[in-house]
């Protein structure tokens, strides 16, 4: 059974990189066509997606978040990434990594717990 | 980017009564291969979200059959034939049709009455 575990720093200063990291753990990132995505939830609010990749190297990102999103995957630790750069207060939010299922249009079928980025000085 | 409207946004429900959640897309959601890619979440408190419901009317492995997807084109239903306390939690459409984003509904905080 597939799970994921997201880690990375709980606050991050105004301007600064956030960096989030996905862990897989009971199946490979690189088998099979999943594509591998992010999402976020501001405190009351709804879910935003953020952007999804394949292990191949192909990404797709919100157009919102275009400019300052990188994910990335290492198949050699089963994880895979987000770079978030120049953040904001407005970045706030929890942050779920999640498996895409085939096919992608039906969405995010294995969810991470979340993790909270408090964006503050 | 696709606008999903949900209504009603909070829905007081009594044990063991049916419940129904409306969500409309601003653009049809069939894909370019015939599949709608609507799909309903469900989101306990505190909890991560999961999937219930993929394109329109599948439920996922373990998805009680008290929940049901039905609609098309534009407009689409998730329904619950008995709701217990275990389904209390917010309920959210998403369309993965029109993408890049994916985007989803306002949500639906469904409680017991």
């Amino acid at each position: 059974q597939v799970q994921l575990q997201e880690s990375g720093p709980g606050l991050v200063k105004p301007s600064q990189t956030l960096s989030l990291t996905c862990t897989v753990s009971g199946g490979s990132i690189s088998s099979g066509s999943y594509y591998w995505s992010w999402i976020r939830q501001p405190a009351g609010k709804t879910l935003e997606w953020i952007g999804r990749m394949f292990t191949s190297g192909s990404t797709s990102y919100h157009p919102s978040f275009k400019s300052r999103v990188t994910m990335s995957a290492d198949t050699s630790k089963n994880h895979f990434s987000l770079t978030l750069t120049s953040v904001t207060a407005a970045d706030t939010a929890i942050y779920y990594c999640a498996r895409v299922g085939s096919p992608p249009g039906a969405g995010m079928d294995v969810w991470g717990q979340g993790t909270t980025v408090t964006v503050s000085s | 980017d696709v606008v999903m409207t949900q209504s009603p946004l909070s829905l007081p429900v009594a044990l063991g009564q049916p419940a129904s959640i409306s969500c409309r897309s601003s653009q049809g959601l069939v894909y370019i291969d015939g599949n709608t890619y609507l799909n309903w979440f469900q989101q306990r408190p505190g909890q991560s979200p999961r999937r219930l419901i993929y394109q329109v009317s599948n439920r996922d492995s373990g998805v009680p059959d008290r929940f049901s997807g039905s609609g098309s084109g534009t407009d689409f239903t998730l329904k619950i034939s008995r709701v217990e306390a275990e389904d209390v939690g917010v309920y959210y459409c998403m369309q993965g049709t029109h993408w890049p984003p994916y985007t989803f509904g306002q949500g639906t905080k469904l409680e017991i009455k």
